[in-house]
Order: structure tokens, then C-alpha cells, then sequence
């Protein structure tokens, strides 16, 4: 079984750009949830989508959104990128999304912006 | 409000040394609770889970026990070894409605030969 998939690895991005990232979750899984990684801040939950549909969002300006499509797949995606938005984000898959239900989590992307 | 509190690192032991990485929690009701482990250069991987009070969750020589009482997860191993260096974070998920895991701030533990 695949496990969840992130596309691209790595990404170097000028300030002011724009950059999407897509997360293909593991077959089966309806509900993903995208997060950042940093040094300072740690973990941080950014949103979280289930059959199409935003859940939950954390707390992130509106620069930063998403969508889900019918398959599942997510894309998150990040407007007039500023330098403290170079960070790991990471996407998680889950069946349901709820309790007790494991999270299983891409490699992720790693966003520089310069 | 939910959060998970554990152990500032970093943390460097000797091989087939004892690890403690300490995880306390704030939540309504009761969560369930979940070790996750990121080796360099990549994303989490779940380590083990425990979804109700007294509940041990183990893995790959790991334990933990979900202690109501002192709103604790501590992860243990009685015997590192080198390929156990990585960051390890404590996370909680409230059982009730779909709200995301909130996570601590990680603890990264450096294993020497």
C-alpha cells in the first residue's frame, strides 16, 4: 500500500511568489490535514480536509489555503510568500480523521523563500 | 485548551543507555495520546498510541502509559541504540469531534556508540 505522497520535496521561492503543494494520501483515507514545521514554532496545524470539504483551519492568514478534490488528493497553497514562511510542511492521511485514528504523514515539502 | 507539554532537548545518551522523554498534557475530557518519531529528513511516523486511561502502547522496545492521573505520556526504552537518534514528539487528539492533533514541541535525542 502507498503510503501519502508530497510533491515537490524541495522548493526555493522568491517573496512576493506564489507556490502550491500537493499531497496524494494513502487509498482509502478521505480526511487530510497539512502542517508547518519550523525551529521556533514547531508543529503548527494549518487545515484539515474531509471529502472536499475544510473541517477545521488553524490559525494562518488567509494567504494560506487549500482544497481537496474527489480522489482525496490535497493541494495547500501560499500567496505573496513572505521569508517566514520557508518552513517543512508536512501532509497527514487519515481515514477519518477523528480520535483515536493513526495520522500518517508524508516526508513533506521543504519551502525556502529568499 | 488542549496542549502537550514535554522535555526540552536535546538529549544524548550512550548506547544501551535508559531513555525518559517526559509528555504531560491539558485537555477536556479524555484524548487519545500518541508518540510520534521524525528521523532526519523525514516526515512523522507514528511510534505508538494509547486511547484510554492505563492503556500501554509499545513499539520497537518503546512504552508508554497513559497516566489520567498525572496527565502523563512518558515515553520510555530501557536500551538505545544509535539507530533510535531522531526527534520524538508527544501528541494528543480529543476523542470528541474531529479536532487535529496537537502536538509538543519535540525532543530531539542524539544516541552515541
Amino acid at each position: 500500500k502507498a503510503g501519502v505522497t508530497q510533491t515537490p520535496r524541495y522548493l526555493i521561492k522568491t517573496r512576493g511568489q506564489q507556490v502550491t503543494l500537493s499531497c496524494s494520501p494513502i487509498s482509502g483515507h478521505r480526511s487530510v490535514s497539512w502542517y508547518q514545521q519550523t525551529p521556533g514554532q514547531g508543529l503548527q496545524f494549518l487545515f484539515e480536509y474531509f471529502s472536499e470539504t475544510q473541517r477545521n483551519k488553524g490559525n494562518f492568514p488567509g494567504r494560506f489555503s487549500g482544497r481537496q478534490f474527489s480522489n482525496s488528493r490535497s493541494e495547500m497553497n501560499v500567496s505573496t510568500l513572505e521569508l517566514g514562511d520557508s518552513a517543512l510542511y508536512l501532509c497527514a492521511s487519515s481515514q477519518t480523521g477523528e480520535g483515536a485514528a493513526e495520522a500518517f504523514f508524508g516526508q513533506g515539502t521543504r519551502l525556502t523563500v529568499v | 485548551g488542549n496542549s502537550v507539554t514535554q522535555m526540552e532537548g536535546p538529549v544524548t545518551l550512550s548506547e544501551e543507555a535508559f531513555l525518559t522523554i517526559n509528555c504531560t498534557y491539558t485537555a477536556t475530557g479524555y484524548p487519545s495520546l500518541f508518540w510520534y518519531v521524525q528521523y532526519p529528513g523525514e516526515g512523522l511516523q507514528l511510534l505508538l498510541k494509547a486511547t484510554k486511561a492505563d492503556d500501554k502502547g509499545s513499539n520497537k522496545g518503546f512504552e508508554a502509559t497513559y497516566r489520567k492521573e498525572t496527565t502523563s505520556f512518558h515515553l520510555e526504552k530501557g536500551s538505545v541504540q544509535v539507530s533510535d537518534s531522531a526527534v520524538y514528539f508527544c501528541a494528543l487528539s480529543p476523542n470528541s469531534g474531529n479536532t487535529p492533533l496537537v502536538f509538543g514541541k519535540g525532543t530531539r535525542l542524539s544516541v552515541i556508540a
